[in-house]
């Protein structure tokens, strides 16, 4: 099965500076990589997503990469607020057919202001 | 956006008894929900696989007798955890995806369950 590995698991930044989260994943089938941002004692929410046909994708301060050669995917957030300390997951899916996707381990972000 | 709805947030129980955690889809039917178990600063690791009208598929290592999961509507999935016991303390979250995004689209969670077994 799919196997997702992230790094670091914590991740301390100051106010305004950037933060990169990176992650590589086992299975070349899988095409599909969300990002959630999970607040303490809140749910996951997705905050962007790439699909394997695409290198990069921005969305304001925060950006994915893709390099499917070699297995990997990483997680920009630019400018960094105290409102982005959270914990972060990656995830693949496992293209096996039904896309169920295995979480890397998640990488507790600080901001601190 | 898609929200899904999950209940209770916070349960306490007595060793043995038996606790059921509801999970809605509230504006998106859904034929797939998926139920997660997360430790303290740990990951989502996945339980079991919830599929409307059919029985759930459980992930290696998850007894299916414990941990009894009911898919009986498009918008409802149950997980109940029958006679708990102080090892199954956990927090509980369940996520579901839009069936008409298709299998590649996002999946959306419940606030999540914590429960604690006394």
């Amino acid at each position: 099965g799919e196997n997702v590995e992230q790094h670091p698991s914590t991740l301390s930044v100051q106010e305004g500076d950037s933060a990169v989260i990176k992650c590589t994943y086992s299975d070349s089938a899988s095409n599909y990589f969300p990002w959630y941002k999970q607040e303490l004692g809140k749910r996951p929410q997705l905050i962007i997503d790439i699909r394997s046909n695409v290198g990069e994708k921005k969305d304001q301060r925060i950006a994915v990469t893709l390099n499917k050669t070699a297995k990997h995917f990483s997680l920009h957030i630019t400018e960094t607020q105290p409102e982005d300390s959270a914990v972060y997951f990656c995830a693949a899916s496992n293209g096996g057919g039904s896309y169920i996707p295995t979480f890397g381990r998640g990488t507790s972000l600080i901001v601190h202001p | 956006g898609a929200v899904v709805s999950q209940h209770p947030s916070r349960v306490i129980c007595k060793s043995g008894t038996s606790v059921k955690i509801e999970c809605r889809s509230l504006d998106f039917q859904a034929t797939t929900m998926f139920w997660y178990r997360q430790f303290p600063k740990q990951s989502l690791m996945l339980m079991a696989t919830s599929n409307e009208g059919s029985k759930a598929t459980y992930e290696q290592g998850v007894e299916k007798d414990k941990f009894l999961i009911n898919h009986a509507s498009l918008t409802l999935s149950t997980l109940t955890v029958t006679s708990a016991h102080p090892e199954d303390s956990s927090f509980y979250i369940c996520s579901a995806r839009d069936r008409r995004g298709g299998i590649g689209s996002p999946l959306h969670f419940g606030n999540g369950t914590r429960l604690t077994v006394t």
